[in-house]
């Protein structure tokens, strides 16, 4: 099982559609969990990070399940400006890389007009 | 304000030769990371380094190396370059060890024919 798991896509949604991305991580004892977004072509940058009690910013929501091991970005109102690559990140617990961050390799999201 | 700079932006060399890809962070983070990207890998851990004169092997460290001389830099060389590692490679940092979100720089796109 690869450590942090997401669909690939693309998810192409009209603009005002909700969509939602999963992602599965391996490592149970992993401790911090974010969303990044990359459009083409440009760095990664923060989106969001994952709090054990789910949180909100604006019409994002992430959620966490321990349990499941599994962490989910809901978007709502798309817009066109939200196309981009959504990369799942989870902190490693792996001996002397313990904190570092493991990425899923994204799931693309296309909002069309 | 604070922020990480990679150059240069876009490079294109020959195999066999030695390359230098420079990072420099303004946030006085104590924590550097090479990345590279291709498609179908997502983003791979190549070094990292947890402070001055610290440095340690990612997942893909062959044929690259790292110095730590100072806080704010984190060159990435490419001893004798090789067709497989062209790529975009990104430079982050981030505050402290223990899972905490990592700022990235704009990227280098390198081409090594």
């Amino acid at each position: 099982r690869k450590e942090v798991e997401q669909d690939p896509g693309p998810f192409n949604v009209p603009e005002g559609a909700t969509v939602a991305f999963n992602c599965t991580y391996s490592n149970s004892a992993s401790q911090s969990f974010f969303w990044y977004r990359q459009d083409c072509r440009k760095e990664p940058k923060l989106l969001m990070s994952v709090y054990s009690s789910g949180n909100e910013d604006g019409r994002f929501t992430a959620q966490l399940n321990r349990a499941s091991q599994y962490i989910s970005l809901l978007i709502r109102d798309s817009k066109l400006s939200d196309s981009a690559t959504y990369l799942c990140v989870v902190t490693s617990n792996y001996g002397g890389s313990q904190g570092n961050l493991i990425f899923g390799k994204g799931t693309k999201l296309s909002v069309k007009p | 304000d604070a922020e990480i700079t990679q150059s240069p932006r876009h490079k294109i060399t020959e195999t066999g030769r030695q390359v230098t890809l420079a990072c420099h962070q303004t946030w006085n983070h104590n924590n550097m990371f090479w990345y590279r990207q291709d498609l179908g890998h997502g983003l791979r851990l190549i070094h990292y380094s947890y402070g001055v004169q610290d440095t340690n092997k990612g997942e893909v460290s062959d044929g690259y190396s790292v110095s730590r001389s100072n806080t704010e830099d984190l060159p990435l060389t490419l001893e004798s370059a090789a067709s497989s590692q062209t790529s975009v490679y990104f430079c982050a940092s981030s505050e402290t060890r223990t899972g905490q979100p990592q700022h990235f720089g704009d990227g280098t796109r390198l081409s090594i024919l």
